[in-house]
């Protein structure tokens, strides 16, 4: 089975313009999480779905950033407009999300963004 | 609060060494899951092991080793006879129950030099 798919791997863009960011997670997967990394502040959660519905989005810096599960087979992350500070690395991940059984995430190779 | 630390932010050793990577966490749930990634320098997360709460079994996988202590909030991560492919970044996480997200640690860089 293929892991978590991500697209693109990397993407450069100019200050002020519309950035998506898309993945698959694996199959039968009920959780889908995404994540941000920087040097300053490490790996941070910015939301996570379960069952396609948004479930906590505490993480989510600010409105320029939105997210969205239209299926069970695939979520968007959107920055608009896009800063030079968002400039990270943004990882997708799912979980098989079993009741009462404690699983692990699968990432998925992340999307390396840089603003300019 | 739930909190990971790895105090350790990067550890440089000669190939065959053994090394421990210390993970020291902070909840006050009493169910509780902590894992440990590996990322290695092609960027991808891959995960290594995982443990509940309850089951403070230290595990061993070929060169790897856990070594999981409630007393002292510490799940240790120990690499045997260390190999320059060991090289990467190592994150240790927490996840209490009823909650799906992970708390990730800061990350450990390990560096094995030929």
């Amino acid at each position: 089975d293929a892991g978590v798919i991500q697209s693109p791997r990397h993407e450069v863009t100019e200050m002020g313009q519309e950035v998506t960011l898309r993945c698959k997670p694996i199959s039968g997967h009920d959780y889908l999480f995404w994540y941000r990394q920087t040097m300053m502040r490490g790996l941070e959660l910015l939301i996570y779905f379960n069952n396609n519905v948004p479930i906590d989005d505490s993480g989510m810096p600010e409105d320029r950033f939105s997210a969205k599960m239209p299926n069970a087979s695939f979520s968007t992350l959107k920055i608009q407009p896009s800063e030079p500070r968002d400039s990270a690395v943004y990882f997708c991940a799912s979980d098989l999300g079993l009741a009462g059984v404690f699983n692990e995430q699968f990432f998925g190779p992340g999307t390396r963004l840089t603003v300019l | 609060a739930q909190k990971v630390t790895q105090a350790q932010t990067e550890i440089s050793v000669v190939e065959k060494e053994d090394v421990t990577l210390d993970c020291v966490y902070e909840t006050r749930d009493t169910t509780y899951y902590l894992f440990w990634y590996k990322q290695p320098p092609s960027g991808e997360l891959v995960f290594l092991i995982r443990r509940n709460s309850f089951d403070e079994q230290n595990e061993i996988s070929g060169r790897y080793s856990w070594n999981f202590q409630k007393s002292t909030s510490s799940f240790n991560f120990t690499i045997t006879a260390s190999q320059v492919v060991d090289s990467a970044v190592y994150f240790c996480a927490l996840r209490f129950q009823g909650a799906q997200k992970l708390v990730f640690g800061q990350g450990t860089r390990l560096t094995i030099n030929p």
